[in-house]
């Protein structure tokens, strides 16, 4: 496709359960990040893949959260034993490599609410 | 370690008049800098970058930005609103590693845009 697509677009979890969100990035691009934006609020930053360097895991907020990515395509973003601050926005956008200097394009996300 | 700031939590104007959204950065070596629009219900739009040369960078929608070195801010401005610019706006930042690469995205915590008739 011409965006980053992500699915599912909502996701209602039960307290406990693990979750995994998908992204599918810009065919191209080759950096690719995953971010949390509750209600309303900023963007806080999870994870950074580039290229088949190590990625930037500082973000995460928990070993309960973990992310890969297959063949520097697809990425799966992992939430496990979900807890209700879980509950947000997670959105992934990707960038070409072309240095720091391009823009990075989001995907609409995903909703996911844990009750 | 890089970081960006929005003092602003919310910004409110007439439409018609000019506007200004504010952003200062912090970063060791020279910056790329970009503003994000986010319209309710939907996805972040990229509006601008700075990377270098000119310091006034115009983009989409007619906003422009002022990158200012020594006062290290970037701040989105646009010189008559429209009330469909109300939206949430992000200022993002992105500093050079040791290495020669450049670091991850960062973004600040928004500022929430009212233009009001």
């Amino acid at each position: 496709g011409a965006g980053v697509s992500q699915s599912p677009s909502n996701k209602v979890t039960e307290k406990g359960k693990d979750v995994e969100l998908r992204c599918d990035p810009i065919s191209g691009h080759t950096a690719l990040y995953w971010y949390r934006q509750s209600l309303g609020q900023g963007l806080e930053f999870l994870i950074y893949f580039q290229g088949n360097s190590a990625p930037d895991k500082s973000g995460l907020p928990s070993d309960r959260f973990s992310a890969e990515r297959t063949g520097g395509s697809v990425s799966t973003l992992t939430i496990q034993r979900t807890q209700q601050e879980d509950s947000a926005v997670y959105l992934c956008a990707s960038s070409l490599k072309s240095g720091g200097a391009t823009e990075a394009f989001f995907g609409q996300g995903t909703r996911l609410t844990v009750v | 370690a890089q970081s960006v700031a929005q003092p602003e939590d919310q910004v409110n104007v007439a439409e018609g008049n000019p506007l200004t959204v504010k952003c200062t950065y912090s970063v060791s070596g020279n910056p790329y800098l970009f503003w994000y629009v986010q319209y309710p219900n939907r996805g972040l739009q990229f509006l601008l970058k700075y990377i270098t040369g000119d310091n006034l960078v115009k983009g989409s929608y007619g906003f422009e930005a002022e990158f200012n070195k020594s006062q290290t801010s970037f701040h989105l401005k646009k010189p008559s609103a429209l009330v469909s610019d109300s939206a949430l706006y992000f200022c993002a930042v992105r500093g050079p590693t040791i290495s020669g690469g450049y670091n991850k995205l960062i973004f600040g915590a928004g500022t929430r845009l009212a233009v009001h008739p």
